[in-house]
């Protein structure tokens, strides 16, 4: 079945920086490209998603970007602030597969001061 | 709006024994999700269902069973619990369509003596 690599799986940028996290994925029917952002003892929420007919998609400080012919997808996160720090998953899924998103294994961002 | 609830909260077992989480949604989703997060670790998915009685294995579906009761209520038992087990079960919902937000619920964490 299709797998998602994310790295890296810890981040510590200081605020005002840039972070970037990396997925990679197999199957080259996937053509959706989520990414959820989880708090400290909360649950995932959807935070910016890809198609697979856009390279990139910005969204209040957040690019992804897609490039379907290495498989590999990213997220960058602007301008960081202690807010931003967070577990971030990626995801793929295919219509083929149905409603299945595959996640990636998390990034853990620390933003400090 | 909607909103999904979980309960148990927090669920305390013995090893081999069965155990079941329960899973509610007012979003009107037809599609239902449990997901095994391990601290520090990525989504796995159990099982999903795409619509009332539906029921799709999902990566992770070996030791659990799953039951669709009606639209809005999706189950997942553990079926012997193994000690020293430590996770979070995710419920979500979706509408259909593999592109579509699953939205989470808050979690039960599982603790196995």
């Amino acid at each position: 079945g299709e797998q998602v690599e994310q790295l890296p799986s810890i981040l510590r940028v200081q605020e005002g920086s840039s972070a970037s996290i990396n997925c990679t994925y197999e199957n080259s029917a996937s053509n959706y490209f989520p990414w959820y952002k989880q708090e400290p003892g909360e649950n995932p929420k959807l935070i910016i998603d890809i198609r697979s007919n856009m390279e990139r998609k910005q969204t209040q400080g957040l690019i992804v970007l897609l490039d379907k012919k290495a498989k590999r997808f990213s997220l960058h996160i602007t301008d960081t602030q202690p807010g931003d720090s967070a577990m971030y998953f990626c995801a793929a899924s295919a219509t083929s597969s149905g409603q299945k998103l595959v996640f990636g294994q998390g990034t853990i961002l620390k933003v400090y001061l | 709006g909607g909103i999904i609830t979980q309960t148990p909260k927090f669920l305390i077992g013995q090893e081999g024994q069965k155990l079941t989480l329960k899973c509610q949604q007012n979003f009107n989703h037809d599609t239902m999700y449990w997901y095994r997060q391990d601290s520090g670790k990525g989504l796995r998915l159990i099982y999903y269902s795409i619509t009332e009685n539906d029921l799709q294995k999902g990566d992770l579906s070996e030791g659990y069973d799953a039951s669709r009761e009606k639209k809005s209520s999706f189950s997942l038992t553990v079926t012997s619990a193994q000690k020293n087990e430590m996770a979070v079960f995710l419920c979500a919902s979706s509408i259909t369509g593999g592109d579509a937000e699953q939205f989470f619920g808050p979690g039960t964490r599982l603790t196995v003596l």
